[in-house]
């Protein structure tokens, strides 16, 4: 089944604690991007990653890291996380950059 | 600031009825145009897409209309059924560039 895997789906955690979501697809896809999800700012892209090794900043990058060293993966670090990176954040990925693209299921941060 | 709007937040319909979900844009340079849906704790799913040298594209309930004077795009359903009930986000993005830009939902609901 053609699918993105976000995991973990829901997680709490303390200021200042590195964390790592990870996003993984299996449909060869060579676009990937995370997005977060906050109410009345719809979704916003943070990273994308066009192939291996290629990553570039998308709307809101601040706080954030990303690595695509295998074409199936696409982890988000945040560093040091902050209250205000408390949201809904979903991976997708697609063939080619802006076509139709396949989300996971969404991770819900908490930062407190 | 905002570049893809979506000024409706809610929006409610009889079942049979026609939907009619509205998007607008400001930059100019925005020449593709997607919409998806989205359900309770599941990722956004694509559902139909428009290049900017069409000013229309239909899939099956669903059509898209894009006026580019106006940097104005809707989403008609029809007929409305009570499984469309969810939250709509329109996208776009320029060709050449490789982020997307979403509004911010409009919530549809198909009264049975």
């Amino acid at each position: 089944e053609a699918q993105v895997t976000q995991n973990p789906r829901y997680l709490i955690t303390v200021t200042g604690k590195k964390l790592t979501v990870t996003c993984s697809q299996n449909m060869n896809h060579e676009y990937m991007s995370w997005y977060r999800q906050d109410p009345g700012l719809g979704l916003r892209q943070i990273y994308y990653s066009m192939n291996v090794e290629v990553t570039d900043k998308g709307d809101v990058p601040e706080g954030y890291k990303v690595s695509r060293k295998e074409k199936r993966n696409f982890p988000l670090i945040l560093e040091s996380p902050s209250p205000n990176q408390t949201s809904l954040y979903f991976c997708a990925s697609s063939f080619e950059g802006l076509t139709e693209a396949f989300f996971g299921q969404g991770t819900r941060l908490t930062v407190v | 600031d905002q570049q893809v709007k979506q000024n409706s937040p809610s929006l409610s319909v009889q079942e049979g009825r026609i939907s009619i979900l509205n998007c607008d844009y400001t930059n100019s340079m925005f020449d593709y145009f997607l919409w998806y849906k989205k359900y309770p704790a599941e990722g956004p799913t694509f559902l139909i897409s428009i290049s900017s040298i069409k000013d229309k594209n239909e899939d099956g309930r669903f059509t898209v209309f894009l006026n580019k004077s106006a940097k104005h795009l809707s989403l008609h359903i029809v007929p409305s059924q009570p499984g469309d009930s969810a939250v709509y986000f329109c996208a776009a993005s320029e060709t050449g560039a490789n982020n997307l830009f979403f509004g911010t939902g409009t919530r549809l609901t198909v009264i049975p």
